[in-house]
């Protein structure tokens, strides 16, 4: 299958900072690349959906001057999580989609403390 | 709303038995119907994926089987083994959107 790598695999950031997260698809071009969270024992929740070289779109609920989206190029998006707070704190897992398969990455564990 | 139920929550197998997990859907323009397994820090891996106009689809272990009419699948993990204990979840996606919408995940462990 398509490999989509995702950097970091876990950080920890102070809380107010803000982090970035990369998603790369490393053997095909994705047009389309979707974030997601979960929380410990919970399924994966949608929390948007990218387009390269436009806005991203965002799930309800989902604050998106909180979870900044940037989708450059087919190979390439990123997540920055800003100002971040202990409840930001998660697993975060991008997906990019060749087809109507979604490959998945390795996910980042994210630590506000 | 699109939503995909998946039961059961957790699920406890002897070594050699028969795994299964089920799930239905309710949105009709759903036409691709993956499972996902995935391990304790890690993202989902791609298992096994099936589309409508089959009843069945088998990959080693792991055979899918399809009901349209009940808007029901399941996926089947023959000799499960220790190595299969992992979080395994449904999903579906099509309709003409991209998105893939997950199951609530199922906790599978197989006793050694």
């Amino acid at each position: 299958g398509a490999v989509v790598s995702q950097h970091p695999s876990r950080v920890i950031c102070k809380s107010g900072t803000s982090v970035k997260i990369e998603c790369r698809s490393l053997d095909f071009q994705a047009t389309t690349m979707f974030w997601y969270r979960q929380f410990p024992k919970q399924s994966l929740m949608l929390m948007a959906t990218s387009n390269e070289g436009s806005k991203a779109t965002y799930e309800q609920g989902v604050e998106k001057d909180k979870f900044l989206i940037n989708h450059a190029s087919l190979t390439l998006s990123t997540l920055t999580v800003t100002s971040a707070h202990p409840e930001d704190s998660s697993f975060y897992i991008c997906s990019g989609r060749t087809g109507t398969e979604a490959f998945f990455g390795q996910g980042t564990r994210l630590t506000v403390v | 709303q699109q939503q995909v139920k998946q039961s059961p929550q957790s699920l406890i197998v002897q070594k050699g038995g028969i795994s299964i997990i089920n799930c239905a859907y309710e949105n009709t323009a759903f036409d691709y119907f993956p499972w996902y397994q995935q391990f304790p820090g890690k993202g989902p891996a791609l298992l096994i994926a099936i589309r409508p106009d089959v009843s069945e689809k088998k990959e080693g272990r792991f055979t899918i089987s399809f009901n349209k009419s009940a808007k029901q699948f399941s996926l089947h993990i023959m000799d499960s083994q220790p190595g299969d204990s992992a979080t395994y979840f449904c999903a579906a996606s099509g309709g003409g959107g991209f998105k893939t919408i997950f199951g609530a995940g199922t906790r599978l462990f197989v006793k050694a």
